[in-house]
């Protein structure tokens, strides 16, 4: 079945860190740009971080960027997001989602398969 | 810089049909757009990407109800025969080399 389930998230304070993942099932894992999203409440969705299916290259919003971390393990089929410093305004629901490796004249392939989602809340 | 337009409501009657619209900004009227449905309690949905010249492609078992339009730097999404599954959240998004940009969102309400 192919799939994308997410799990890590939790209640933590400021100023501490979380690591998310994001399993993967019923698709060639390295054939696939993997991102993560999110939603805070009452906002709509907001991009966090995506990386290159190679895992050699890694590109992140203004709003975590320093603070963030996004890898992948092409050999374990994992995709995870190291998150520091963490602020009241990065509650949120994370989402990890993929995008075929392929580019044409319209440009990359969209983001076709999403995750459920995980909770993550920031509060002292 | 790109930016995505969206208007932040719409509302249409079950069975009619509902026109959702995204306004890429001036100089970036030939990027794609991909359109996607987030419900309540659930992950988002990837509908269709919609090209530039009108061209479309949807995702795995998005029914025909789901279509798609394309009009300078406007890409339209049309929901036909509404259904109260439909009533979502619906946002477009476009991306690149070390960007990802998605609209607002539209809330659709199907009376």
């Amino acid at each position: 079945q192919v799939m994308l389930a997410e799990s890590g998230g939790g209640l933590v304070k400021p100023g501490e860190s979380l690591r998310l993942s994001c399993v993967v099932s019923g698709f060639t894992f390295s054939d696939f740009y993997m991102s993560w999203f999110r939603r805070a409440p009452g906002k709509g969705l907001e991009w966090v971080a995506y990386i290159s299916p190679s895992g050699l290259s890694d590109f992140y919003s203004g709003s975590v960027k320093g603070r963030f971390t996004v890898s992948r393990d092409n050999a374990q089929n994992s995709f995870s997001l190291e998150m520091s410093s963490l602020r009241v305004e990065d509650t949120a629901t994370y989402y990890c989602a993929r995008a075929r490796d392929y580019y044409d004249n319209n440009g990359y392939s969209p983001f076709d398969l999403w995750g459920r989602g995980t909770l993550v809340f920031v509060s002292s | 810089q790109i930016m995505l337009t969206q208007p932040p409501s719409a509302s249409a009657s079950l069975g009619a049909a509902v026109n959702l619209t995204c306004s890429l900004n001036s100089g970036h009227s030939g990027y794609a757009v991909a359109w996607h449905q987030h419900q309540s309690e659930k992950g988002p949905r990837f509908l269709l990407r919609i090209n530039p010249d009108g061209s479309h492609i949807k995702g795995d078992g998005i029914p025909d109800r789901f279509s798609a339009s394309s009009s300078g730097g406007e890409r339209h999404l049309t929901i036909s025969r509404l259904q109260s599954e439909d009533e979502a959240d619906y946002y477009c998004q476009t991306w690149g080399t070390g960007f990802v940009v998605f609209g607002g969102g539209t809330k659709l309400t199907v009376l």
